[in-house]
C-alpha cells in the first residue's frame, strides 16, 4: 500500500523559504514521477510540479523560479522548497504520486503552510 | 482563475443522477485523452475517480462514469448517495508540456 506524509513548518515569513518534506512509502519509489500540488483556502487545486528519481523535474512555468524539488527514493523523501515567499502561497501543500497519463491516484494528506509576520 | 471551467454548484436527490462538466480548450482538454477528475471531502485530500477521460481506479463505485465531447468533459454521477456529497475537480494535461492544469472545482449537494 502506498502511503505519503507530508511534514514541515505550519507559518513561514514573507519573503523566507518554505520547505516541505513528505516521507514515501512505495518500494517502487524510483519508478514513478513524484509531485506537488496546493490548495488555497477555500479555492482550487494548482499543480506545482514533480520530480523523478534520476533528479528530472518539471515546475509549474508561474512558479518555476522560485521553486525547488528533490527525490532521495532510497530514503523515500521527497522534498519542496518554494522561495520569497508571500500571502499568496498560503494553501494546503499536497504530496501525490504522478502517473504517465498526468493523473494522480495517491495524496498525502496534506499540511497546511500559512506565510505571516 | 482557474484554466478549466466547472460550475460551482450541482445537485441531486439521492438515486438521482447528475452531470458535471470541464470546459477547457484545444490545448487541455480537447487535445488529450488526458482528462481526470478527484472527489474531495472537507478536510481531505483528493481522491481519484476518473482518469484518462473514462477509466475508473480499482475500488471507485460504476456509479461514476466520465466522457469528453469536443473540448468538453463530463462526469456523471448516478445512483446519487449521501457519500457522493463534496467538491470535485477535473484535470487535463496542457497549457505547457508536462503541465497538469485544473477546474475551479464543482461542490455537489445530495438534497
Amino acid at each position: 500500500q502506498v502511503q505519503l506524509q507530508e511534514s514541515g513548518p505550519g507559518l513561514v515569513k514573507p519573503s523566507e523559504t518554505l520547505s516541505l518534506t513528505c516521507s514515501v512509502s512505495d518500494f517502487s519509489i524510483a519508478s514513478y514521477y513524484w509531485s506537488w500540488l496546493r490548495q488555497p483556502p477555500g479555492k482550487g487545486l494548482q499543480y506545482i510540479g514533480r520530480v523523478y528519481a534520476s533528479g528530472t523535474t518539471f515546475y509549474n512555468p508561474s512558479l518555476q523560479s522560485r521553486v525547488t524539488m528533490s527525490l532521495d527514493a532510497s530514503g523515500g523523501l521527497l522534498s519542496l522548497r518554494l522561495s520569497a515567499v508571500t500571502a499568496a502561497d498560503t494553501a494546503v501543500y499536497f504530496c501525490a504520486r504522478s502517473r504517465p497519463a498526468y493523473f494522480f491516484d495517491y495524496w498525502g494528506q496534506g499540511v497546511l503552510v500559512s506565510v505571516a509576520s | 482563475q482557474s484554466a478549466l471551467t466547472q460550475p460551482p454548484s450541482a445537485s441531486g436527490s439521492p438515486g438521482q443522477s447528475v452531470t458535471i462538466s470541464c470546459t477547457g480548450t484545444s490545448g487541455d482538454v480537447g487535445g488529450y485523452e488526458y482528462v481526470s477528475w478527484y472527489q474531495q471531502h472537507p478536510d481531505k485530500a483528493p481522491k481519484l475517480i476518473i482518469y484518462e477521460v473514462t477509466k475508473r481506479p480499482s475500488g471507485v463505485p460504476d456509479r461514476f462514469s466520465g466522457s469528453k465531447s469536443g473540448n468538453t468533459a463530463s462526469l456523471t454521477v448516478s445512483g446519487l448517495q449521501d457519500e457522493d456529497e463534496g467538491d470535485y475537480y477535473c484535470s487535463s494535461h496542457g497549457g505547457a508540456k508536462n503541465l497538469v492544469v485544473f477546474g475551479g472545482g464543482t461542490k455537489l449537494t445530495v438534497l
